[in-house]
Order: C-alpha cells, then structure tokens, then sequence
C-alpha cells in the first residue's frame, strides 16, 4: 500500500501567520492522464472532514484562497498563508491514485 | 443541498453482523464514485470499500476483504455496507462519501463483547 507521511504531527501556529504541512508518498501519485491524484482534508473537532483540494492544486469551491497545495511526484504540500481561529483542526493528505486509497496520519494544527 | 444520512451502526458482539445504510438527498448516486470511510475512535481515516458509478466494479481494504460488501440501491437513492465477522479493530465512525467530496455525519460501529 502507499504510505502517506506528513510532517509536522502538531503545528502550533501564531494567528495570522502562515503554516505549512508536507505529505511525503511512498509512490509516485501521477496516472498516465497526467493527473496527480493527491488531495487535502480539513476535519475540524467533532465534524466530518472536509477536501479542501483536490489534485494537488484545485480548490474546493468555497475554501479560501489562503488555503493552497503544491508538489509533484512523491512530495507534496499545504500552506496557509495567513491562519484564522477556524482553520484549527486536523489536517489529512489523502492519495486516490493507488489502491487502496491511503490518507497520511493527520496534522493538529492549533493556535498559540 | 446535498446530504448524506448514514445509519446502521450500533453495539454488537464479535463476530456479528452490521448493515449500514447511507440515504442520499441532493444528488443521484448512480453517478458518483460511492465510498465508506472509517476512523477508529480518536485515530486517522481510512477508506473502508469504494463502488464504481456504474456499479460494475468495488474496492475493498483488505483488512475487510471477503467479510463487507458494499452495494447501491439506485431506487432509494442509497448506499449500504454489509459488515459480516466483525472485529473488535473494526469500532469505528463509519462516513459515507461521494468518493470523497461530500460527507455523511457518519454512524457509529462498536464491536466489543
């Protein structure tokens, strides 16, 4: 199976300052379409997680633009560029390009 | 608005039977990617079983191969999950999805004795 490691576990981040999570794969992620099928999720406490984007790069309608991804091959990352009170929560990387789809082992990002 | 309502879940001994049930609304589910997703109490997620669009082929984990079974009831617009010898690893939240992008609240299965 793909094994998904992110880095930080734990992110403790200063309102309004940027944060950024790495999502390292075992396998390349690109299908022969040239889609790299890696996607985020947001699953705030108590909520059912949320994709946030979608083949490295795409928002999700309705995510906000501080939210971005970039990467390519087997690295992969998140940034927010400016964190607010609701981004706070766990973050999942997510690979669908091999079965079984494999998610990385979350980052609890939280407020200082 | 789409939504998803799971339902099933519940205590049952090792070894039991679950069936859980995903009602959709919003949408038509012969058209999506179907999935359950599963996060054991306090833990990270995990894609349990996925049913093509076309209902012609299915996925499993294979912690869960040849004891679940996910299937598709296009005139009630919903989604099951037949769960067969479970397992106490199997205590889980359990999400139905359109692969992914819209999300259930999810139903709870805990196997214990």
């Amino acid at each position: 199976d793909v094994v998904l490691t992110q880095s930080p576990l734990s992110l403790p981040v200063t309102l309004g300052q940027a944060a950024s999570i790495s999502c390292r794969s075992t396998q390349r992620l690109e299908n022969s379409d040239g889609i790299t099928r890696l996607s985020w999720f947001h699953q705030r406490p108590g909520q059912s997680p949320r994709r946030l984007i979608s083949q490295v790069s795409n928002r999700d309608s309705g995510v906000p633009d501080r939210f971005s991804g970039s990467g390519s091959g087997t690295d992969f990352t998140l940034i927010i560029s400016r964190v607010e009170a609701e981004d706070v929560g766990v973050y999942y990387c997510m690979q669908y390009r091999h079965w079984p789809h494999t998610f990385g082992q979350g980052t609890k990002l939280e407020i200082k | 608005e789409v939504q998803l309502l799971e339902s099933g879940g519940g205590l049952v001994q090792p070894g039991g039977s679950l069936r859980l049930s995903c009602a959709a609304s919003g949408l038509t589910i012969n058209n999506y990617w179907m999935s359950w997703i599963r996060q054991a109490p306090g833990k990270g997620l995990e894609w349990v079983a996925h049913l093509q669009p076309d209902g012609s082929a299915t996925w499993y984990v294979d912690s869960v191969k040849g004891r679940f079974t996910i299937s598709r009831d296009n005139a009630k617009n919903s989604l099951h999950l037949q769960m067969n010898s479970l397992r106490v690893e199997d205590t889980a939240l359990y999400y139905c999805t359109t692969g992914g992008v819209q999300w259930g609240q999810g139903t709870l299965v805990i196997v214990s004795s």
